[in-house]
């Protein structure tokens, strides 16, 4: 099985900032990686496919970039509606998430 | 509008059974790939099932020989049976959509239904 891990697990941020989330397979997934926000009682949403491409309505301060093991989220300047937990998912082999990353307010 | 809905969840012993159903509109079940995805309270996202849209069907180590996922062609629904239900299945259960982006892509969801399985 293909391991996920993330960091930071919780990141404390201010609107206007620009975060990085780091997320890590324990194997080479080549870009076969999304992510996705989650809210308390919402459905999950995609913003990230294949490593770096936008999904469709997704603002544009949203990025992706890495490829093989080591994969990033950038958020270029955080905005109210962003605080969120934040997981990256491998489907080169299935699928399986890494534990997440909340963003909350500093 | 692509809607996701998913029913059934409740309140099970431990050994007990449930049934679970997400009623798709605004797209065919049958002509895409639909997973079952949990979350357990605290914890984070768990891929659990997959049923391609050719009707073959996989599932995650833990709940495999123990769950069943399985669509309703006419009623345009997906459904998972889980069955021999421990406590560590307890989680709020999504069903979500794979798009034309990859088989594991899932660019909607539903809402999700609770399932405890508590004595």
């Amino acid at each position: 099985d293909i391991q996920m891990t993330q960091s930071p697990s919780t990141l404390s941020a201010s609107v206007g900032d620009r975060v990085t989330i780091t997320c890590r397979a324990s194997q080479s997934i080549s870009r076969w990686l999304a992510w996705y926000q989650h809210k308390p009682g919402k459905a999950p949403k995609l913003l990230i496919y294949r490593a770096s491409s936008l999904e469709s309505g997704v603002p544009s301060r949203f990025s992706g970039s890495g490829s093989g093991t080591e994969f990033t989220l950038t958020i270029s300047s955080l905005q109210p509606d962003d605080f969120a937990t934040y997981y990256c998912q491998q489907y080169n082999t299935y699928s399986s998430f890494g534990p997440g990353t909340k963003v909350d307010i500093k | 509008e692509v809607q996701l809905v998913e029913t059934g969840g409740g309140l099970i012993q431990p050994g007990g059974s449930l049934r679970l159903s997400c009623a798709a509109s605004g797209f065919t079940v049958s002509s895409n790939h639909m997973s079952w995805v949990r979350q357990a309270p605290g914890k984070g996202l768990e891929w659990v099932s997959i049923i391609y849209s050719d009707g073959s069907t996989y599932y995650a180590d833990s709940v495999k020989g123990r769950f069943s996922i399985s669509r309703d062609n006419s009623q345009n629904k997906l459904y998972l049976q889980m069955n021999s239900l421990r406590a560590e299945d307890t989680a709020v259960y999504y069903c979500a959509r794979a798009g034309s982006n990859g088989w594991y892509v899932f660019d909607y969801w539903g809402q999700g239904t609770l399932v405890t399985v508590s004595s």
